[in-house]
């Protein structure tokens, strides 16, 4: 089955400064990467995804990168804000509604005001 | 994006009891969810998936006897605990995906505690 490997545990950064977070999968039938942020006591909520037809993907803040080969990818937040502390969760999975998500074991980022 | 609703977002009851919590998709039919257990500060473990009109898929370790899982509608899964007792107590999440763009999303989650 897939196996997904996150780093790092835990970050704190600066306000104002970026963030990065890096995942790693085994199945190379994956295809669909969302990456989710989940605030304590709630459940996660989804920030951004990428596809496997895609290296990057963009929005304000946020950006996620694919490296297929390598079965890599990460979450980079810059300009990071007190309230983007949270954890995130990368997760890898295939685009059949049927099938499970596989996540990491998530990152507790914390942003220093 | 889509909406999961989830209820109740907190139970607590006595050992030995039942406790059932709903899933709903708001906006989308579900043919499938998923149902997640969550212990503090871990990752999210995958208890068991849902699929609508047919039995639930449980995972390796998971008492299907102990966690009832019903989906008997496009928009509804509930999971129940039966028998509850103090290990039970956890963070209890599902999800559901879209069938246009298969993205997933989460109910707030239930903090059950049993006492």
């Amino acid at each position: 089955g897939e196996n997904v490997e996150q780093h790092p545990s835990t970050l704190s950064v600066q306000e104002g400064d970026s963030a990065v977070i890096k995942c790693t999968y085994s199945d190379s039938a994956s295809n669909y990467f969302p990456w989710y942020k989940q605030e304590l006591g709630k459940g996660p909520q989804l920030i951004i995804d990428i596809r496997s037809n895609v290296g990057e993907k963009k929005d304000q803040r946020i950006a996620v990168t694919l490296n297929k080969t390598a079965k890599h990818f990460s979450l980079h937040i810059t300009e990071t804000q007190p309230e983007d502390s949270a954890v995130y969760f990368c997760a890898a999975s295939t685009s059949n509604t049927g099938n499970q998500f596989y996540f990491g074991t998530g990152t507790s980022l914390t942003v220093i005001p | 994006g889509a909406v999961v609703s989830q209820h109740p977002s907190w139970v607590i009851c006595k050992s030995g009891t039942s406790v059932k919590i709903e899933c709903r998709s708001l906006d989308f039919q579900a043919t499938t969810m998923f149902w997640y257990r969550q212990f503090p500060k871990q990752s999210l473990m995958l208890m068991a998936t849902s699929n609508e009109g047919s039995k639930a898929t449980y995972e390796q370790g998971v008492e299907k006897d102990k966690f009832l899982i019903n989906h008997a509608s496009l928009t509804l899964s509930t999971l129940t605990v039966t028998s509850a007792h103090p290990e039970d107590s956890s963070f209890y999440i599902c999800s559901a995906r879209t069938p246009m763009n298969t993205e997933a999303f989460f109910g707030q989650g239930t903090r059950l505690t049993v006492v």
